[in-house]
């Protein structure tokens, strides 16, 4: 079994600040984990993933996100939010065994503030 | 690379009527696609895995009569919407992975998403 926790359902930053995004994920065996960012009445695209090789991983747009085993987290930061970053967030787990069925948190909404 | 298409993005609908939508890999060929539903502000929720040439595994409580899905061929897959109610209005959302590399690391490539309202 697997699943994932959104720490936070909304996050409001400035422009030009950090970007901070909460994820823990709980599988029964080695996970791979994503993140996917979902403008308004759009399909979700790939920031980034993560799949047992390095723990620091960097995606798209300047994000990037830590995989702490002893954590069971994933968070999605960024150094510097730009208004383009406004969109919903999610991380999503999938167990590395087996099927290809995804998990998707909840989902974060990022507004950033001009 | 790995562009997966929805037809049509939008559409309206009475209630009692049948709606398709269509899921495409347009540049790979894909053994799986997904369809998931997402409802207004909420997560995606899988409803069924789709592998060509077989019959779709529905999710728990996902009613397969009223959704058919047919993944008649490597490059296409439909989701059929039988007697639409307003309760089945919603964001439909299909995802496919690459026949040549199955295991770990596949990645799922998602459509723009299809819009249904039922009146």
């Amino acid at each position: 079994a697997q699943s994932v926790t959104q720490l936070d359902s909304h996050v409001s930053v400035s422009e030009g600040t950090p970007v901070l995004l909460r994820c823990n994920y709980s599988s029964s065996y080695s996970p791979s984990l994503f993140w996917y960012v979902q403008h308004p009445n759009k399909g979700l695209q790939l920031l980034l993933k993560y799949t047992s090789a390095a723990t620091l991983v960097k995606g798209i747009n300047g994000f990037e996100a830590e995989f702490k085993k002893s954590e069971t987290s994933f968070h999605l930061t960024k150094p510097s939010a730009h208004m383009s970053d406004a969109a919903e967030y999610f991380c999503v787990v999938r167990a590395n065994f087996g099927n290809e069925k995804l998990t998707f948190g909840t989902g974060t909404r990022l507004t950033i503030i001009p | 690379g790995a562009v997966v298409s929805q037809h049509p993005s939008w559409v309206i609908c009475k209630s009692g009527t049948s709606v398709k939508i269509e899921c495409r890999s347009l540049d790979f060929q894909a053994t799986t696609m997904f369809w998931y539903r997402q409802f207004p502000k909420q997560s995606l929720m899988l409803m069924a895995t789709s592998n060509e040439g077989s019959k779709a595994t529905y999710e728990q409580g996902v009613e397969k009569d009223k959704f058919l899905i047919n993944h008649a061929s490597l490059t296409l897959s439909t989701l059929t919407v039988t007697s639409a109610h307003p309760e089945d209005s919603s964001f439909y959302i299909c995802s496919a992975t690459q026949a040549k590399s199955r295991g770990f690391g596949n990645e799922q490539f998602f459509g723009p998403g299809t819009r249904l309202t039922v009146l």
